[in-house]
């Protein structure tokens, strides 16, 4: 595609369920990121993938929390056991190589009720 | 760890120059970056530093000091578009890679 992909674009959901956020990003990019942004706050950094490395999970808040990238293309975000704090927009960034600029999807919005 | 540090709030006026300074600590810095993020939109590309020195595009211009762990973005000839958050991001260099990391944003507010 032209550009990073996320889906859902709003996610509500109930507190206790489990949701899966899905990130497509530009064809040939060897990196990915998540980050999760707050209202009003900056990125928060949660996970990175680089080609066959392993992943540096060191963002991820929690346990709940885990995501894979699937022959270095696609990645899902899951979140077990939703918690009203997670509600925030998830955004996805994929560059061509890790020293490259960073393309943004628009993000899902996620809201725990 | 890392820490990166930027303003919180800036206010300006329109055909202004402003200045949004960024000061970051860390340790396998590989290079810093500067984004703009409209309400509701998602962060864009406006500029990458890994030399010391000024970086001009138009009407922004980024600047960054490796020894002093310090970068600045210059806007100049405000426009009311570029009213926006403003975020600070530095590439970390690890094992897997590099890690981009971002500051807080500096949200700023250009006035007629």
């Amino acid at each position: 595609g032209a550009g990073v992909s996320q889906s859902p674009s709003n996610k509500v959901t109930e507190k206790g369920k489990d949701v899966e956020l899905r990130c497509d990003p530009i064809s040939g990019h060897t990196a990915l990121y998540w980050y999760r942004q707050s209202l009003g706050q900056g990125l928060e950094f949660l996970i990175y993938f680089q080609g066959n490395s392993a992943p540096d999970k060191s963002g991820l808040p929690s346990d709940r929390f885990s995501a894979e990238r699937t022959g270095g293309s696609v990645s899902t975000l899951t979140i077990q056991r939703t918690q009203q704090e997670d509600s925030a927009v998830y955004l996805c960034a994929s560059s061509l190589v890790s020293y490259s600029e960073a393309f943004f999807g628009q993000g899902t919005r996620l809201t725990v009720v | 760890g890392q820490n990166i540090d930027q303003p919180t709030e800036m206010t300006a006026t329109e055909g202004a120059i402003v200045q949004i300074n960024c000061t970051y600590q860390t340790s396998g810095f590989n290079g810093l970056f500067w984004y703009q993020q409209h309400a509701g939109e998602a962060p864009t590309f406006l500029s990458y530093n890994v030399l010391d020195g000024l970086e001009e595009k138009g009407r922004f211009s980024s600047f960054l000091s490796r020894s002093k762990g310090y970068s600045y973005l210059l806007l100049k000839e405000l426009q009311m578009k570029d009213s926006a958050s403003y975020l600070c991001a530095v590439l970390i260099l690890t094992g897997g890679g590099n890690k981009l990391t971002f500051g807080t944003g500096t949200q700023l507010k250009v006035e007629l």
